[in-house]
């Protein structure tokens, strides 16, 4: 079935290290995002982008990275990882054309425990 | 700035009871509204919708939510819950010009008492 997949569902890592998180949609939707999830915040947008190539800043994009070379693909690395980056993150993704704009479809999260 | 406010962060009902959940937006221009549903350990997923039309929007689950433009609102409703609606919901805006700027309310825990 088609959908958006992210990977790793679950990260253990320690301060300093690299990790990257996957998320991979089959939809060709243009539009995809990267939030993070904590209690008492809600959801925060890191990173979007409109297109292959084109990306944009959210609420929270320090210490974060993110690329999109190929339309499906929009991993995101936190370079070197702080405690504080400890969440779930949660990619979606979005049709923008006609009636459908703004609405999103989201993977299962990545949940992420940086020690 | 734009902002989307959920007053109510949690709100415990007994089986049965009506619910109303509250959502406010600070836009002028005209928006897309939503409201998703975040079940206990899972991702979002979408509960309802409002692009155009009768302000009045049935959703999934006998949800249901009204767009009151002058009132900037987008208030959820079920007349009657059940234990399985236990979750998180949010509230969505995105200003129809912007593809990009959804903005999300910060959340509504929803605990239902069996």
């Amino acid at each position: 079935d088609a959908g958006i997949t992210q990977s790793p569902r679950y990260k253990i890592t320690e301060t300093g290290r690299q990790v990257t998180l996957m998320c991979h949609q089959t939809w060709s939707h243009s539009y995809m995002f990267w939030y993070r999830q904590d209690l008492g915040h809600g959801l925060r947008l890191i990173y979007y982008s409109a297109a292959a190539d084109i990306t944009d800043k959210g609420e929270v994009p320090d210490g974060y990275v993110v690329s999109r070379s190929k339309t499906e693909n929009f991993p995101l690395t936190l370079e070197s990882a702080t405690r504080s980056q400890t969440s779930v993150y949660f990619c979606a993704s979005s049709d923008t054309s006609g009636r459908n704009t703004g609405e999103l479809f989201f993977g299962e999260g990545s949940r992420l425990t940086v020690l | 700035a734009q902002s989307v406010s959920q007053h109510n962060h949690h709100v415990i009902l007994s089986e049965a009871a009506s619910l109303e959940l509250g959502c406010n937006y600070s836009y002028g221009g005209t928006v897309n509204l939503f409201w998703y549903v975040q079940y206990p350990g899972q991702h979002l997923q979408l509960l309802l919708k409002y692009f155009s039309g009768d302000p009045l929007v049935k959703g999934i689950k006998g949800f249901e939510a009204e767009f009151i433009k002058s009132k900037f609102s987008f208030n959820l409703r079920k007349p009657s819950v059940q234990w399985s609606d236990t979750a998180e919901y949010f509230c969505a805006v995105i200003p129809y010009s912007s593809a990009s700027k959804i903005i999300f309310g910060s959340g509504t825990r929803l605990s239902i008492r069996p």
